[in-house]
């Protein structure tokens, strides 16, 4: 069990400019949930995945956003045309096997910063 | 919609007290509770997870209850240390909305030496 990595850890991007996050979560989970912070807030949820199905997304999800997890695994939170106001941590968490198969382990995050 | 606060928002506490954490939440129909810790700039660290059958959960100097009828939650840690600061978040999966967690905006913890 190596835990849920995220890639990268830092991005700093212009306006304007599309970025790619990527989410690795824990080998047996089948689900998989992005949510987003912002300083001195709790986390907001985006989407969830269960295996590949994409089961939920949040209203905060706007259109420039989309997120895949083509295999099942891996999971890849896309932003085009970036905001400045997309300037967050983007989080991924990932739960599923076992007696606490709800309980959600998260990674280090992705820290977004838009110039 | 769930809504969930946490107070107090920031707690300073010298080494060696007993503290209180607390959480409340608007909608009793939840499925689990899960608190959290979060170092600055860091992702977050599961500390328990409380089923809605469950009262209460304790992991080494950390216990916390939940109440769902009145909508609340507690983190107590004994025996506070330094290395106990940071940001604690607790978090709600409700019945009706699916798997996602809905966050309070944490307790800012320092323990001073």
């Amino acid at each position: 069990d190596t835990g849920v990595s995220q890639d990268p850890r830092h991005k700093i991007t212009k306006r304007g400019q599309n970025v790619t996050f990527r989410c690795d979560p824990i080998s047996e989970h089948n689900r998989l949930y992005w949510y987003r912070q912002t300083l001195g807030q709790g986390p907001e949820f985006l989407t969830y995945f269960q295996n590949e199905a994409q089961l939920e997304k949040s209203r905060l999800l706007s259109d420039r956003f989309s997120a895949e997890r083509p295999k099942g695994s891996f999971s890849t939170l896309e932003i085009q045309r970036t905001e400045q106001g997309d300037s967050a941590m983007y989080l991924c968490a990932s739960s599923g096997t076992g007696t606490s198969y709800n309980e959600q382990f998260f990674g280090p995050g992705t820290r977004l910063t838009v110039l | 919609k769930q809504e969930v606060t946490q107070i107090p928002a920031a707690l300073s506490v010298p080494e060696g007290e007993n503290l209180v954490l607390n959480c409340s939440f608007t909608d009793s129909a939840i499925y689990n509770l899960q608190w959290f810790r979060q170092d600055p700039g860091k992702g977050l660290t599961s500390l328990l997870l409380i089923q809605s059958s469950q009262r209460e959960q304790t992991s080494g100097r950390l216990n916390a209850s939940l109440d769902k009828s009145s909508g609340r939650s507690t983190l107590y840690i004994a025996a506070s240390q330094p290395g106990d600061s940071a940001t604690y978040l607790c978090a709600s999966e409700g019945e009706t909305s699916g798997s996602r967690l809905t966050f309070g905006e944490g307790t800012q913890l320092t323990v001073n030496p």
